[in-house]
């Protein structure tokens, strides 16, 4: 099955405390990009690969990096997490038809940073 | 920049009622434009897109036009169920800068029987 994985699901952490998310598609897309979701303020793109060893920021990526070694992973850290990045994030892929290609998103990833 | 404006919501319909949801678009290339929707406690999914002018988009009895005169998309569904409940996000990509995705704030529909 064609699919977005993201892990994990909810976390809830502390301010200061380095943490990973994972994403992982296997359809083999060349695009991925993460997003966070916030009440008010719709979807925000933190950052987005083109392909492997290409990434690029999006409209919010301040305290947040990325990393593209594979084509099928795009994990997104949080090096010092603080409590304004308490947010549901969303990893998405797409296909080579970059801009007319549809966005195939993951169940997202519900984070809070007390 | 590019930006997507939607209608604000949230919006409250009986079912089998009309339904437009609006989205209008600022784009410094020439955009894809895309309805994604959003069920509770889900990721996004793919509604319908158009990829160029006048196209229409249609998928699940929703349909929208790519309107390049007016810069919209607005969302339609003739009659509407409770399943349809849901949050609906406009969004486009452009053919400029390709990696960025810019979507609306999203409007929140609930459908009552």
């Amino acid at each position: 099955e064609a699919q977005v994985t993201q892990n994990p699901r909810y976390l809830i952490t502390v301010t200061g405390k380095k943490l990973t998310v994972t994403c992982s598609q296997n359809m083999n897309h060349e695009y991925m990009s993460w997003y966070r979701q916030d009440p008010g303020l719709g979807l925000r793109q933190i950052y987005y690969s083109m392909n492997v060893e290409v990434t690029d920021k999006g409209d919010v990526p301040e305290g947040y990096k990325v990393s593209r070694k594979e084509k099928r992973n795009f994990p997104l850290i949080l090096e010092s997490p603080s409590p304004n990045q308490t947010s549901l994030y969303f990893c998405a892929s797409s296909d080579g038809q970059f801009n007319t290609g549809e966005l195939f998103f993951g169940e997202g990833s519900r984070l809070t940073v007390l | 920049g590019d930006s997507v404006t939607q209608m604000e919501g949230p919006v409250t319909l009986s079912e089998e009622a009309f339904l437009t949801i609006n989205c209008t678009y600022t784009a410094t290339g020439y955009p894809s434009l895309f309805w994604y929707v959003q069920y509770p406690g889900e990721g996004l999914q793919l509604l319908l897109k158009a990829t160029k002018a006048d196209d229409k988009g249609s998928n699940k009895g929703f349909e929208a036009t790519y309107r390049k005169e007016t810069t919209s998309f607005h969302l339609e569904k003739g009659s509407v169920q409770v399943s349809d409940s849901a949050v609906y996000f406009c969004a486009l990509r452009t053919n400029t800068n390709a990696g960025k995705s810019t979507f609306g704030d999203g409007t929140t529909l609930t459908v009552k029987p």
